[in-house]
This record gives C-alpha cells, structure tokens and sequence, in this order.
C-alpha cells in the first residue's frame, strides 16, 4: 500500500512564527487531506487538495502531485494552532480509503 | 445541524465482554468508515461501507465487526478476539464519487475505549 511520511515529527514555535509541514508520498494518490487534530481528539478539516494550491486565512497549502509531495504552511502561528497535524492520502478505486501519516505535533509557546 | 455523531465518548470495558460504538451521519452520504488511533500514531483503518448492507474490511479488521443496515448508521462492534482493544476511536464519512473516484472524508469526534 501507499506509505505517507510526514516531517518533522515534533516542532515547537514561537507565537508569531512561521512554519512549513511536510508530507511525502510513496505513489500517485487521488485524495489528499491536511486535518488538524485538537486536544481533544477531534480531527478538523484543513484542505482536500489533490493538487495546486489553497490558502485559508492564515493557513495555506500546496501538492506537487507529480512529485509526490504536499506542504502545509502555517504563518503567524498562535497557540490554539498547537496539536497535532496529519496527511492522509486517498486514491481511485479504494472507496475514498484513507491512509494516514504519523504526524506532526506542533506546540506553540508565548 | 448536519455532521456525525459517536456515543459514548468514553467507554470501559472488562476483559472477555463485547462493546458496541456507535456512529451516525446525517450528510447523506453514502460511504462510511471506522479507523482507530493509538497513542502517538496515525489513523489505521478497521472497516469501511459504500453501501447499506455492505462493507469490506480494512488494515486491522481482526477483533472487530460492523453492520450497515441503515445509510445513516455504522455501529462498530469491538469483540473479545480483539487482543488489544484500548484505542481511540475514530468514525468518518465521505460522498462516493462515480467510477471510483474519492472525495473528501469528514470525521466523527470520537470514542476512547479503556480496557480495564
């Protein structure tokens, strides 16, 4: 099956910093999603981005499909952007399943 | 207000005794999930349903079962096969798209099942 790798695995920032998620991919996927797992557990929707680029407020995101490879920007990070981010990977034919990284922890401090 | 729900939110359970989790939809959409989390890790997932009635076992289905007897309805089923059932627990659903295609995939908030 498909491998995800995500890097770096923990990252602690500043308040007011910038920062860049990565997430590689072992083959040509269909479905890509970034989600921002809170403290609580929940798993909140960042972007579906199969491919291109998308930017909501604060947050943006690009897919080099062709590359293998997705980047998730982060800027002016504030501590409720603290948690844990993940890349899942979907593709054709497999019912929307989902395959999912290890993960980034992010901690933001003051 | 539209999304999916999971009960309980906490669940124990003794050694050798069946749990039921429960998962509903109320997006209308046609495919759902169980994907389950464990401490530091990514998501895997259990079992998965395109349609009522049917469903197909994923990565870790060993231990578990589910039925699909309604659109809006996926409950999980973690048996006393399963040799190491505390987990976080993780419900999702997406629209189907035709000829394979895949589409964005939307969660529940969760179960944590704690074997005592």
């Amino acid at each position: 099956g498909i491998q995800v790798e995500q890097s770096p695995p923990d990252l602690i920032l500043q308040e007011g910093a910038n920062s860049t998620l990565r997430c590689n991919f072992s083959d040509s996927v269909n479905n890509l999603q970034w989600f921002h797992q809170n403290p609580w557990g929940q798993l909140i929707n960042l972007f579906y981005i199969p491919s291109g680029t998308k930017q909501n407020g604060r947050l943006s995101a690009t897919t080099v499909a062709t590359e293998r490879y997705s980047l998730l920007y982060i800027s002016s990070s504030q501590t409720t952007d603290s948690g844990v981010y993940f890349c899942a990977v979907g593709r054709s034919g497999t019912a929307s399943k989902l395959t999912f990284g290890t993960g980034t922890r992010l901690q933001v401090t003051l | 207000d539209g999304g999916i729900t999971q009960s309980p939110k906490y669940l124990f359970r003794k050694e050798g005794q069946n749990v039921t989790l429960s998962c509903e939809q109320n997006l209308n959409h046609d495919a759902m999930y169980w994907y389950r989390q464990d401490p530091g890790q990514g998501l895997r997932l259990i079992y998965y349903s395109q349609i009522v009635n049917d469903f197909q076992k994923g990565d870790i289905a060993e231990g578990y079962s589910v039925s699909r007897e309604k659109k809006e309805s996926f409950p999980l089923t973690v048996t006393s096969a399963q040799k190491n059932p505390t987990a976080f627990y993780l419900c999702a659903s997406s629209i189907l798209a035709g000829g394979g295609g895949v589409h964005e995939q939307f969660f529940g908030p969760g179960t944590r099942l704690t074997v005592l």
